[in-house]
């Protein structure tokens, strides 16, 4: 079955510093992959999604994941973290086969420390 | 703005009652999902429509109904509520079945 496991509930980074938010997946052909955030009592949105062109995809706010398949990852990363990038953060992947199942990680909370 | 619209914002209510929540999908889009959002357990699936037809079905109470109308808006039935029935509700669109997801703002719904 096809899943998606965000590795940190949690993180807590300075404003400045280098931000990490992990997610590995499971899926038995190529995914479409896609990060969402979700700032406190708003919908989601979109920051970025790979759909099997360049493996290393530029997204919102400064926001990039690489797509390594060796690994099966999709890790999120910002070079520079600012305050407005507090929020929660959803992975998320879509199977290959037309299914049209969205499959949610359990979201990681970053908190930004001035 | 995603472009999905879901009224109303805020909605409360008492136990027992019943209420619709509604969504505007982003024009030209096929695909509509319902999704509710509590603390205790997160971002939970509800139902899937595509093109007017059921398409995947989550964890929905038997209590809760959706549907899709031949104009692609969608409305999600919540009925006989209970205090445990108080969430964000979100609505999603798509193109089709492979494309990302846009989400609405949300309805929250509060049970009293």
């Amino acid at each position: 079955a096809q899943s998606v496991t965000q590795l940190d509930s949690h993180v807590s980074v300075s404003e400045g510093t280098p931000v990490l938010l992990r997610c590995n997946y499971s899926s038995s052909y190529s995914p479409s992959l896609f990060w969402y955030v979700q700032h406190p009592n708003k919908g989601l949105q979109l920051l970025l999604k790979y759909t099997s062109a360049a493996t290393l995809v530029k997204g919102i706010n400064g926001f990039e994941a690489e797509f390594k398949k060796s690994e099966t990852s999709f890790h999120l990363t910002k070079p520079s973290a600012h305050m407005s990038d507090a929020a929660e953060y959803f992975c998320v992947v879509i199977p290959s086969g037309n299914t049209g199942k969205l499959i949610f990680g359990q979201g990681t909370t970053l908190q930004v420390k001035p | 703005d995603s472009g999905v619209t879901q009224t109303p914002k805020h909605l409360i209510t008492a136990t027992g009652q019943r209420v619709t929540l509604r969504c505007s999908p982003r024009s030209g889009d096929l695909s509509v999902y319902w999704y509710q959002q509590s603390l205790d357990q997160g971002l939970q699936f509800l139902i899937q429509y595509y093109n007017g037809e059921e398409r995947a079905k989550g964890n929905i109470l038997e209590r809760f109904s959706a549907q899709q109308f031949p104009d692609l808006h969608s409305e999600l039935n919540l009925s006989s509520l209970e205090l445990g029935d108080s969430a964000l509700y979100f609505c999603a669109s798509s193109k089709d079945l492979n494309t990302e997801a846009f989400f609405g703002q949300g309805t929250r719904l509060t049970v009293v």
